[in-house]
């Protein structure tokens, strides 16, 4: 069975520095991996996802991820925050076993500091 | 409609008494899923239907929970006595099929028991 750990509760970086969340995740093939955030009052919104191809992978609002299979890490980065980045992070992974099931990690909260 | 609804927004409940939460999905998909969100929680996989095959239940708390999907597309989520340790943010998503896995959420339901 699939798992996903992200090891940080919640991260705070300033306004304008570098993010990176972290993610590892346990399955024997290879998955399928997503990264979700959700916005205060929000609900869950894909920021990318990879299927298989180039191992890193752009998506939305200016965030990208790299897929490392020799480490079963799928970390998350943002050249510089943005006050309005402030959420929760979730990771996520899923896999075709007679039925496509995704489990969520715990999630990183994100404060921005300015 | 255009995303997934839910209903109702919010439920407050008396411990003991059974409720149960409605999904609407995107009009043609035909996954569904239902997570749990408790406070400070991560996305806790509860159940997940995929067109007319059995669902995978494996999520499930306890029998005092159980769902169902008629016609492939309606979906209740039934908590029968339910406990103060069942209050949190039910969220239900759904997906177009197998090889289109991003997972497109509802708003969720915040059911809190008293």
């Amino acid at each position: 069975a699939q798992s996903v750990t992200q090891p940080d509760i919640h991260i705070t970086v300033s306004e304008g520095a570098s993010l990176e969340l972290r993610c590892n995740y346990s399955y024997g093939a290879t998955p399928y991996l997503f990264w979700y955030v959700q916005s205060p009052g929000q609900g869950l919104q894909l920021l990318l996802k990879y299927f298989s191809g180039d191992t890193l992978v752009q998506g939305i609002k200016g965030f990208e991820a790299e897929f490392k299979r020799s480490q079963s890490s799928f970390n998350l980065r943002k050249p510089s925050v943005h006050w309005s980045d402030a959420a929760e992070y979730f990771c996520a992974v899923g896999a075709n076993t007679g039925g496509f099931k995704t489990i969520f990690g715990a999630g990183t909260r994100l404060f921005v500091k300015a | 409609g255009a995303g997934v609804s839910q209903s109702p927004s919010n439920k407050v409940t008396e411990k003991g008494k059974d409720v149960e939460l409605r999904c609407d999905p995107i009009s043609g998909h035909t996954a569904l899923y239902w997570y749990r969100q408790s406070l400070g929680q991560g996305l806790e996989f509860l159940i997940y239907f995929q067109g007319n095959s059995a669902p995978d239940k494996s999520g499930l708390p306890s029998d005092r929970f159980s769902a169902e999907r008629t016609g492939g597309s309606v979906s209740t989520l039934t908590i029968q006595r339910t406990q103060q340790e069942d209050s949190a943010v039910y969220l239900c998503a759904s997906t177009v099929g197998t090889g289109q896995e991003t997972q497109y959420f509802g708003p969720g339901t915040r059911l809190l028991v008293l």
